[in-house]
């Protein structure tokens, strides 16, 4: 298995760009988190789906922060407009409900610098 | 879910046992123990889980206090690449999807 997937790994922009952020979890996984890391926050939760329908968007900054989950292999993160507080590594991670298992799986991140 | 404390730092000799102490005195029954670590420039990675009893598997051991108020992470053989950030979580198993990630130990495993 190829792992969780995310792409761009490094996105350098401008403020007032929009930016958008990809995800592919692993197959046959029925859960998406998306997360933030910084240095002064840590790793927070933005939000994450189940089956592809938003469950808990409260960690979303806000209204410049969108998120869609079109098809189970596939989700977006998307900043319009981005600002330099934005600058942060982005992380998807995906996890499956059955057999008990509740691991989840992280991508290798995506490095954002909003100048 | 319940509050973790962890040392900020730590440091283990390469080919020793790495002990990492968390505690949980706020924990209640339904919680688990979560370990998950972070090497640098990488996602989290999950290394083990536990309710009340010991747990191992390839990576590691889980020590749970009787009382369940704290808990030891053990790397029985450390080695380089061990450096990382390692974090302590405690959740609802079932239902709750959410991991609180706190700051962790950044444990640094020297030659």
């Amino acid at each position: 298995d190829a792992g969780v997937i995310q792409s761009p790994r490094h996105e350098v922009t401008e403020m007032g760009q929009e930016v958008t952020l990809r995800c592919k979890p692993i197959s046959g996984h029925d859960y998406l988190f998306w997360y933030r890391q910084t240095m002064m926050r840590g790793l927070e939760l933005l939000i994450y789906f189940n089956n592809n329908v938003p469950i808990d968007d409260s960690g979303m900054p806000e209204d410049r922060f969108s998120a869609k989950m079109p098809n189970a292999s596939f989700s977006t993160l998307k900043i319009q407009p981005s600002e330099p507080r934005d600058s942060a590594v982005y992380f998807c991670a995906s996890r499956r409900t059955s057999g008990g298992v509740d691991t989840q799986y992280f991508g290798p991140g995506t490095r954002l610098t909003v100048l | 879910d319940a509050k973790t404390t962890q040392p900020t730092s730590m440091d283990c000799a390469e080919g020793r046992a790495a002990n990492l102490p968390c505690n949980h005195s706020t924990i209640s029954g339904n919680e688990y123990v979560y370990w998950y670590r972070q090497i640098h420039s990488q996602g989290p990675q999950y290394i083990i889980h536990g309710l009340k009893n010991n747990e191992t598997n390839e990576m590691a051991s889980l020590i749970i206090t009787e009382d369940r108020k704290s808990s030891t992470l053990i790397l029985p053989h450390a080695t380089l690449r061990d450096t990382a950030v390692y974090y302590c979580i405690v959740r609802v198993r079932q239902g709750a999807q959410k991991l609180v990630f706190g700051q962790g130990t950044r444990l640094t495993i020297n030659p």
